[in-house]
């Protein structure tokens, strides 16, 4: 079975300064692991994925995340918040593809702060 | 880019009613689409896989008889509420993959209020 963990509910950061959110995973099988961010009331929008090949993901606003499977992580950053980052970040894993179910954590709320 | 189309945003209904939840898949044919629910202030519990033209694949603990999946073309399932109660007000969403091997597009969910 596959899970994700997600340290930290809430973290908080200045505009400008660098932003860290945290995940790691558990997989029986090499994982497909993605990011998504929520604001209120909206669905999930993806912000990057890592399947296979380079272990650093670009993705998009300038978020990016290295896996690493000694750690099984997968930890979001981006170099310079900006107050338009602030929403709800979920990390998943998929262990049958891109497309098939995905198991999220619990989520990390980044407010960023002016 | 593709676009997963859910309706309605939000809806209220009174205990005891149904209610039904559309997802469609707006520029590709989505032959899985998965349904999620989330309560305040926490992560996606995916509820049930729907597969075009079979019957939905539904997690343990999730009744079946009353989160109703009808998977009955390539771009549209549909999630009915059946009886509701207060307790299954939630905010549903619904994500669709095509053929290939892209990511999952996720719908903008549909805020239930059951009073």
């Amino acid at each position: 079975a596959q899970s994700v963990t997600q340290l930290g509910s809430h973290v908080s950061v200045s505009e400008g300064a660098l932003v860290l959110l945290r995940c790691n995973y558990s997989s029986s099988v090499p994982p497909y692991l993605f990011w998504y961010v929520q604001y209120p009331n909206q669905g999930l929008q993806l912000l990057l994925k890592y399947t296979t090949g380079a272990t650093l993901v670009k993705g998009i606003n300038g978020f990016e995340a290295e896996f690493k499977k000694s750690e099984t992580s997968f930890h979001l950053t981006k170099p310079s918040a900006h107050m338009s980052d602030a929403a709800e970040y979920f990390c998943a894993v998929s262990e049958g593809g891109s497309n098939y179910k995905l198991t999220f954590g619990k989520g990390t709320l980044l407010t960023v702060n002016p | 880019g593709a676009v997963v189309s859910q309706h309605p945003s939000w809806v209220i209904c009174k205990s005891g009613t149904s209610v039904k939840i559309e997802c469609r898949s707006l520029d590709f044919q989505a032959t899985t689409m998965f349904w999620y629910r989330q309560f305040p202030k926490q992560s996606l519990m995916l509820m049930a896989t729907s597969n075009e033209g079979s019957k939905a694949t539904y997690e343990q603990g999730v009744e079946k008889d009353k989160f109703l999946i009808n998977h009955a073309s390539l771009t549209l399932s549909t999630l009915t509420v059946t009886s509701a109660h207060p307790e299954d007000s939630s905010f549903y969403i619904c994500s669709a993959g095509d053929r290939g091997n892209s990511p999952l597009h996720f719908g903008n969910g549909t805020r239930l209020t059951v009073t």
